[in-house]
């Protein structure tokens, strides 16, 4: 059991809203790192938090956006909503005691409409 | 940068039969190596990882992979796979120890009876 925890499960949101998505990081982790999974293929980096300061990203436009907090949970947030943005979203948390093993959350389904 | 080709898209398996998953990577510097399993509607759970040292690894469910530095590969294997190893597995890379995973597209393994 991984201890990472997304919320919520699904999500089902209409093209130019915005959304929020939440990542509670495994005891002991100081790191939460972004991917985005479409359907039927690899999870793709979005961006990574180390001690509530981004660190590193990837190719996506500045409408996704983050946040890591004191506890090291995260938020994720999209503005202005593709229907391109439809796709499972994994947190994974890693760092501090967690050596160098990422462990991932159950994912956020979103469905952009 | 790093990048993984995973080169089976589909690898379909008799039960109790063996399994091999092909995975190449491109990268400039030293690497971490990785392999993951998705269960369906689930997130990631590591199966093995290559940080250093032999190059023969050992992992989770009776899986092994061996990295080759000169062909760029880490192939993950299987001898005698089971109904319950039908997933979809995927192959990263990271750079020393940033924890930034780049994936593979994926491959689909069915075991059938």
């Amino acid at each position: 059991e991984t201890g990472v925890t997304q919320s919520p499960t699904h999500l089902i949101k209409t093209r130019g809203q915005q959304v929020t998505l939440r990542c509670s990081s495994q005891s002991g982790h100081n790191t939460v790192s972004w991917y985005q999974q479409a359907l039927g293929q690899g999870p793709q980096f979005i961006f990574q938090y180390y001690r509530e300061e981004e660190n590193g990203r990837g190719n996506f436009p500045p409408r996704f956006s983050g946040l890591q907090f004191p506890n090291y949970s995260s938020e994720l947030n999209v503005n202005a909503l593709e229907l391109d943005d439809s796709a499972l979203y994994l947190c994974a948390s890693s760092g501090g005691t967690g050596g160098t093993e990422a462990f991932f959350g159950q994912g956020t389904r979103l469905t952009v409409v | 940068a790093q990048s993984v080709t995973q080169l089976d898209s589909q690898v379909p398996v008799f039960e109790e039969a063996p399994v091999e998953l092909r995975c190449n990577y491109s990268s400039s510097v030293s690497v971490y190596l990785f392999w993951y399993v998705q269960y369906p509607n689930q997130g990631l759970q590591l199966l093995l990882k290559y940080l250093s040292g032999s190059t023969l690894v050992k992992g989770i469910n009776g899986f092994e992979a061996e990295f080759n530095k000169s062909q760029t590969s880490f192939h993950l294997r299987k001898p005698s796979v089971h109904i319950s190893d039908t997933a979809e597995y995927f192959c990263a890379v990271s750079s020393s120890n940033d924890y930034k995973l780049s994936f593979g597209a994926g491959t689909t393994v069915t075991v059938r009876a």
